[in-house]
């Protein structure tokens, strides 16, 4: 069965420094997005893309994030100058189907961000 | 406002007894869709059932069903025969306004982690 897949699954890095977490979403998909979770708390919309380029973002996704699909099968997710706060679980989903669609959103199994 | 609730951060059950994970959602779009996701402490996202606001049968997958209650607007997952290994946290979520293209944004509730005794 296809799947979305993410890398790395944990990373360890000092404030400050940046973080590219990168994600193979199912090779059939047009729709991406990038979901946050912080300990112990709710999975949070960060960024949806669509059509290279980006289509919706929360008030999360400030100047400090950026997506982008440098080929044709990755999507990734730059975080610049990391800061305590953005130790969290961040997944990576696509889907097949456009807004208003019935479709599954896919996710991958996660990347943990720690910052130290 | 909060769009998604759920009221129970911790639900215990029996080994093969079945179990009730309250969702209630608000919104004004009449087309939405609604979601439960599990969780396990691996860490990933496991989708497990999905339920349109138009639809006219309540949603089952294997052992999972879902009691969709629109006037209600209540979302409950029902899991049948519970095992060890759906020990996990539980996620309702919902897709409802279409913002823009390419926008697939889900909501989601807080979590509820079932815990299965043998």
């Amino acid at each position: 069965e296809p799947e979305v897949t993410q890398t790395p699954s944990h990373q360890v890095t000092q404030m400050g420094q940046e973080v590219i977490l990168r994600c193979v979403p199912i090779s059939n998909h047009l729709y991406f997005y990038w979901y946050r979770q912080i300990l112990g708390q709710k999975v949070e919309f960060l960024v949806s893309f669509y059509n290279n380029e980006i289509s919706e973002k929360s008030e999360i996704f400030d100047d400090q994030f950026s997506v982008e699909r440098p080929d044709g099968s990755n999507f990734t997710l730059k975080i610049r100058s990391t800061k305590l706060e953005d130790s969290a679980m961040y997944f990576c989903a696509s889907s097949a189907v456009p807004p208003g669609g019935t479709g599954e959103l896919f996710f991958g199994e996660g990347s943990r961000l720690t910052v130290l | 406002a909060q769009k998604i609730t759920q009221t129970q951060p911790g639900m215990f059950v029996q080994e093969k007894e079945a179990v009730t994970l309250d969702c209630t959602y608000d919104t004004s779009d009449p087309s939405y869709g609604l979601f439960w996701y599990k969780q396990p402490s691996s860490g990933e996202m496991i989708f497990l059932i999905y339920q349109g606001s138009y639809d006219q049968q309540n949603a089952t997958e294997g052992r999972y069903s879902l009691n969709f209650q629109k006037a209600r607007k209540s979302a409950n997952l029902v899991i049948s025969a519970s095992q060890l290994g759906d020990s996990a946290m539980y996620f309702c979520a919902m897709r409802d306004t279409y913002s823009g293209a390419g926008s697939y944004q889900l909501t989601f509730g807080k979590g509820t982690k079932l815990s299965v005794i043998p």
